[in-house]
């Protein structure tokens, strides 16, 4: 099961930050939190991952809360090739299965 | 090959037959995932291997579904005696598995069951 919640769906407007939250509030010690996207049509890409400091990439920010019960993916300027569905996922470190919940749909608005 | 490569991207199946996905992960990947991914609907997990150790089968739908994975490299997806529910999308993913690494999705084979 997974043990992220997500908001079903965003809006954000073309060329804004799009802040995508996610709570994991049953995070062990051991697990880091993943992002995917998954654009229509195509197979899931990952974006970013942390365990407890916040993270930055030529793609996007995370934003790991202190208490790591929660997280924000950041897209600094988002673009109308956002659009797609986010997956937030904590997983374990190595060998462990990648379970994907329903995800975030992004909309882009130009 | 520079990505994870499936194949066919396309299969049209008649109910009652047997049928085989290929998945080609990233060179020197120990980790290789399936999933399903019915219209509409987010990503099931099906079958994990890694490296040598025994395959997490936990995701298989039902008997009628089993995977391989030959010399820690190719992977094949059956679906025996296949249904119509059993159309979807199957998506392949590879990651190196030392550490903490991003895992690779392939662009899938759309299975239709008519």
């Amino acid at each position: 099961d997974a043990k992220t919640t997500q908001p079903t769906s965003m809006d954000c407007a073309e060329g804004r930050a799009a802040n995508l939250p996610c709570n994991h509030s049953t995070i062990s010690g051991n697990e880091y939190v993943y992002w995917y996207r998954q654009i229509h049509s195509q197979g899931p890409q990952y974006i970013i991952h942390g365990l407890k400091n916040n993270e930055t990439n030529e793609m996007a920010s995370l934003i790991i809360t202190e208490d790591r019960k929660s997280s924000t993916l950041i897209l600094p300027h988002a673009t109308l090739r956002d659009t797609a569905v986010y997956y937030c996922i904590v997983r374990a470190n190595r060998d462990d299965k990648i379970i994907f919940g329903k995800g975030t749909r992004l909309h882009i608005l130009p | 090959g520079a990505g994870v490569s499936q194949s066919p991207s396309n299969k049209v199946t008649e109910k009652g037959k047997d049928v085989e996905l290929r998945c080609d992960p990233i060179s020197g990947h120990t980790a290789l995932y399936w999933y399903r991914q019915s219209l509409g609907q987010g990503l099931e997990f099906l079958i994990y291997f890694q490296g040598n150790s025994a395959p997490d089968k936990s995701g298989l739908p039902s008997d009628r579904f089993s995977a391989e994975r030959t010399g820690g490299s190719v992977s094949t997806l059956t679906i025996q005696r296949t249904q119509q529910e059993d159309s979807a999308v199957y998506l392949c993913a590879s990651s190196l598995s030392a550490g903490n690494t991003e895992a690779f999705f392939g662009q899938g084979t759309r299975l239709t069951v008519v």
